[in-house]
């Protein structure tokens, strides 16, 4: 069974700023998820990775297939960004996802 | 709107009792699955359906029966309710065998109290 481990658990930081959010994998994956949680509750869908990395806005994701490893960045922080971040390995078929525990973001103006 | 939608959105239920959540999407996907979010806000598969038929039931207590009557709706029912079942109960869908390519689409979430 996948373990997905997050990093860190909690992230306090300033308007601008780059942040980081870190994820690895314990076992081979078809494809990984970030996903974005906000204080209302609903789920959305980030990114889904393969490989590479991917752009959307500020928002950057990047794996590293041959070290299990993902990470999120954000870049120019703003405060609408303070949601819980959430990455999940789909490991294929119909499988479902494995989640990591969250990271809750907060961004200060 | 193409959308996974559930209802309802909150259920405040007393212990014992027997309750429904309902799931639609209408997304065209072949796969549908219901995830449990804990006090801890930590997810969790329950059950995964592909084509209404059943493929991963985690450890769930038999007291939560899913029900797919077809490959668009899948339905979570729960039956002599525990104050520990309290939790959010998210459904998703994804389109099968290509979610590696297309990704999942989350409802918005039922808010389930027992009390």
């Amino acid at each position: 069974k996948n373990e997905v481990e997050q990093s860190p658990q909690n992230l306090t930081a300033q308007e601008g700023e780059f942040i980081t959010i870190n994820c690895s994998y314990s076992v081979g994956i078809s494809a990984l998820h970030w996903l974005q949680q906000h204080p209302g509750g609903g789920i959305v869908s980030l990114f889904m990775l393969s490989s590479g990395k991917k752009k959307h806005g500020r928002l950057i994701a990047t794996i590293n297939i041959q070290e299990k490893h993902s990470s999120l960045h954000i870049t120019a922080s703003h405060p609408r960004d303070s949601a819980v971040y959430i990455c999940a390995a789909y490991e294929g078929g119909a499988d479902g996802l494995t989640f990591g525990k969250g990271t809750h973001l907060i961004i200060q103006p | 709107d193409t959308a996974v939608s559930q209802t309802p959105k909150y259920l405040v239920t007393q212990m014992g009792n027997d309750k429904s959540i309902k799931c639609e999407q209408n997304l065209g996907h072949d796969t549908m699955y219901w995830y449990k979010q804990d006090s801890k806000k930590f997810l969790k598969i329950m059950f995964s359906y592909n084509n209404k038929e059943l493929i991963i039931n985690e450890t769930v207590p038999n007291r939560f029966s899913p029900k797919s009557p077809d490959k668009a709706h899948l339905n979570l029912h729960i039956n002599s309710l525990e104050l520990g079942d309290s939790a959010v109960y998210f459904c998703a869908s994804s389109p099968f065998p290509r979610a590696a390519n297309y990704g999942y689409t989350f409802g918005s979430g039922t808010r389930l109290t027992v009390v």
